[in-house]
């Protein structure tokens, strides 16, 4: 079983198109989160949720809108893609004890 | 937004050397983690260190936690090849990670 899980994997798409990623958390947790990591590996977080609240929202452009119907699912929608929003995009829940990462959503914006 | 800084960005080793690696704040945090990102994963959580002075081993692997708070190191000992892969301290403050810059390890045949 996936602890938590992204789709799509993959996702290559053009300038100006709008795209979401899903994720999904099977551990009960009721904090989840979007990080953003560079072509230099750099991670940095852009939305943290709890229990469906809006917590943390590190000045990411009005472009990215996360939605989060129930504690276990955190989406990330993106209007109007840019070449600089290419990165990997991680969802990640966390519970007292530590975080989980998903495996990553590769975003290429052509 | 806040880094911290790691340090070194890569290594370059031969199997069986023991690795070390380090991370630095301008900032107090009050748990401190090690994660291991392998190609088209997502970072897994290696160690964590919830008290100033904490020594901490898992295996081959041993952090400190600074005196400070403002900074950890990181140690591998005898490596061996899927040790390969980057290594992330984070420095976490309520409920956001603020991530190093990561160290990249390669093991040369």
């Amino acid at each position: 079983d996936t602890a938590v899980s992204q789709t799509p994997k993959y996702l290559v798409t053009q300038m100006g198109n709008d795209k979401s990623i899903k994720c999904e958390q099977n551990l009960g947790h009721d904090t989840m989160y979007w990080y953003k990591q560079d072509s230099k590996k750099f991670l940095k977080i852009m939305f943290s949720y709890n229990n469906k609240e809006l917590i943390i929202n590190e000045t990411v452009p009005n472009r990215f809108s996360p939605k989060s119907p129930d504690k276990a699912h955190l989406n990330l929608h993106i209007n109007s893609l840019e070449l600089g929003d290419s990165a990997v995009y991680f969802c990640a829940s966390s519970s007292y004890y530590g975080y989980t990462f998903g495996s990553g959503t590769r975003l290429t914006v052509v | 937004g806040q880094q911290l800084n790691q340090s070194p960005q890569s290594m370059f080793i031969q199997e069986g050397e023991d690795v070390s690696m380090n991370c630095t704040s301008s900032s107090i945090f009050n748990t401190w983690l090690w994660y291991k990102q392998d190609p088209g994963e997502g970072p897994v959580l290696l160690i964590a260190l919830y008290k100033a002075g904490e020594l901490t081993s898992n295996g081959r692997l041993t952090a400190q936690f600074g005196i400070t708070r403002k900074d950890s190191f990181l140690n591998i000992s005898a490596s061996i090849p899927s040790d390969v892969g980057i290594y992330f301290c984070a420095g976490q403050g309520g409920e956001k990670l603020t991530f190093g810059t990561g160290t990249r390890l390669t093991i040369i045949p």
